[in-house]
């Protein structure tokens, strides 16, 4: 019964390469997230998508396009690997994409991307 | 911008002990807060929040205040047990606009039994 679920758990990948993450919620919620954790556990956010639109979009590199076939799914494709894309990336989901009290974002195990 | 800075850890305390860490916060208007707890090898749960000054959220018994003044949102627990053993996230929210998550650098606390 996981609410929030990420695969795979662990991506160990040459630098160059393209690989996707993905991550599905069943908690019927409207907005999803991608987070980033970087080596000194600081984490930061990429993306953010509303019922499939795009609402937030950091200063991430445009190697890095989320796609969100339907709300329940927020996938992460990452392409031309490199060294610092190394780091455990979250997948969140909260009801709403307005701040607000009762927007409590609930967040995956997370997916740790090894580049080599 | 938003900015969130916690204690830096690690901490390492003893079971029974009284624990703080230490949140301050800047931010325009008046931010939601939030603790988030990381277990090893799992992601990040909601531990407590407060959404207005004076708030005092609770949880597990964590405690924490939302100080307006001081710009603080302290986490403190009276008695601690191993099993709080964990990395702990202080967040804040803009009340206003799409909703942004911006986290401190997180705390590692050890509880030796």
């Amino acid at each position: 019964d996981t609410a929030v679920s990420q695969t795979p758990k662990y991506l160990v990948t040459q630098m160059g390469n393209d690989k996707s993450i993905k991550c599905e919620q069943n908690l019927g919620h409207d907005t999803m997230y991608w987070y980033k954790q970087d080596s000194k556990k600081f984490l930061k956010i990429m993306f953010s998508y509303n019922n499939k639109e795009l609402i937030i979009n950091e200063t991430v590199p445009n190697r890095f396009s989320p796609k969100s076939p339907d709300k329940a799914h927020l996938n992460l494709h990452i392409n031309s690997l490199e060294l610092g894309d190394s780091a455990v990336y979250f997948c969140a989901s909260s009801q709403g994409s307005l701040a607000g009290s009762n927007n409590e974002q609930f967040f995956g195990p997370g997916t740790r991307l090894t580049v080599l | 911008g938003n900015s969130v800075t916690q204690m830096e850890g690690p901490v390492t305390l003893s079971e029974e002990a009284f624990l703080t860490i230490n949140c301050t916060y800047t931010a325009t208007g008046y931010p939601s807060l939030f603790w988030y707890v990381q277990y090893p090898g799992e992601g990040l749960q909601l531990l407590l929040k407060a959404t207005k000054a004076d708030d005092k959220g609770s949880n597990k018994g964590f405690e924490a205040t939302y100080r307006k003044e001081t710009t603080s949102f302290h986490l403190e627990k009276g008695s601690v047990q191993v099993s709080d053993s964990a990395v702990y996230f202080c967040a804040l929210s803009d009340r206003q606009g799409a909703q942004k998550l911006v986290f401190g650098q997180g705390t590692r606390l050890t509880i030796n039994p």
